[in-house]
């Protein structure tokens, strides 16, 4: 069974730039969770898609943004770069189950830099 | 606001060396309590659930406990390859959304 999916792994952006990751989850789990992982601020939660809406959102200024597709594949956006962006961005999902066990299944990630 | 402590932030070990990893929370409800390992350069990979004080969970050498306001992460003879950095998170009340402690980064030397 495939894993989560990330893509692009590493990206390299300046500021005022904007960006778009990409995650596909494993087949059939239809949440999808984005984090920011920081050596500051650890893990911490952007936004969560169930079945192509938005279901949770962290504490993150507008620039952040996601959408998910039909086939549960997501995207998040980040549009006007700041150096603080720098971050591993990851993608979780999670099957229905799984939601109320905490059973996170990650992508890899991707390291974006700021510069 | 909820809050997850995880001490300590690093812990150097010889191979064989048994010890525990300390997760504190400070929530109101708690409804899941989990341990994810992440290795460098890669995803938090999920290890354990515990939902209630008491409870216990074991996979190989590590084994996770749960009281009313701490979880340990026992590691019992530790090998080189248990090196990465082992992360607790919680959910409280109505929310499955956890929140993560900052980690702690273990190393075992061999």
């Amino acid at each position: 069974k495939a894993g989560v999916t990330q893509t692009p792994r590493y990206l390299i952006k300046t500021r005022g730039q904007q960006v778009t990751l990409s995650c596909s989850p494993i087949s059939g789990h239809r949440s999808v969770s984005w984090y920011q992982q920081t050596p500051g601020q650890g893990l911490q939660f952007l936004f969560e898609y169930f079945s192509e809406t938005q279901r949770n959102k962290g504490n993150f200024p507008g620039r952040f943004s996601g959408r998910q597709f039909s086939n549960s594949r997501s995207e998040m956006n980040v549009s006007t770069l700041e150096l603080g962006d720098s971050a591993l961005y990851l993608c979780a999902s999670s099957s229905d189950r799984g939601v109320n066990t905490g059973e996170l299944f990650f992508g890899e990630g991707s390291r974006l830099t700021v510069l | 606001e909820d809050q997850v402590t995880q001490s300590p932030e690093a812990l150097r070990l010889q191979e064989g060396e048994s010890s525990s990893l300390n997760c504190s929370y400070t929530v109101s409800g708690l409804r899941g309590l989990f341990w994810y390992r992440q290795d460098p350069g890669k995803g938090p990979e999920f290890l354990f659930t515990l939902y209630s004080a008491g409870e216990e969970k074991e996979k190989e050498r590590l084994k996770a406990t749960l009281t009313k306001k701490e979880s340990f992460l026992h590691i019992t003879a530790p090998k080189p390859e248990d090196s990465a950095t082992y992360l607790c998170a919680v959910t409280t009340g109505g929310s499955y959304i956890p929140t993560f402690g900052r980690g702690t980064s273990l190393i075992v030397h061999p």
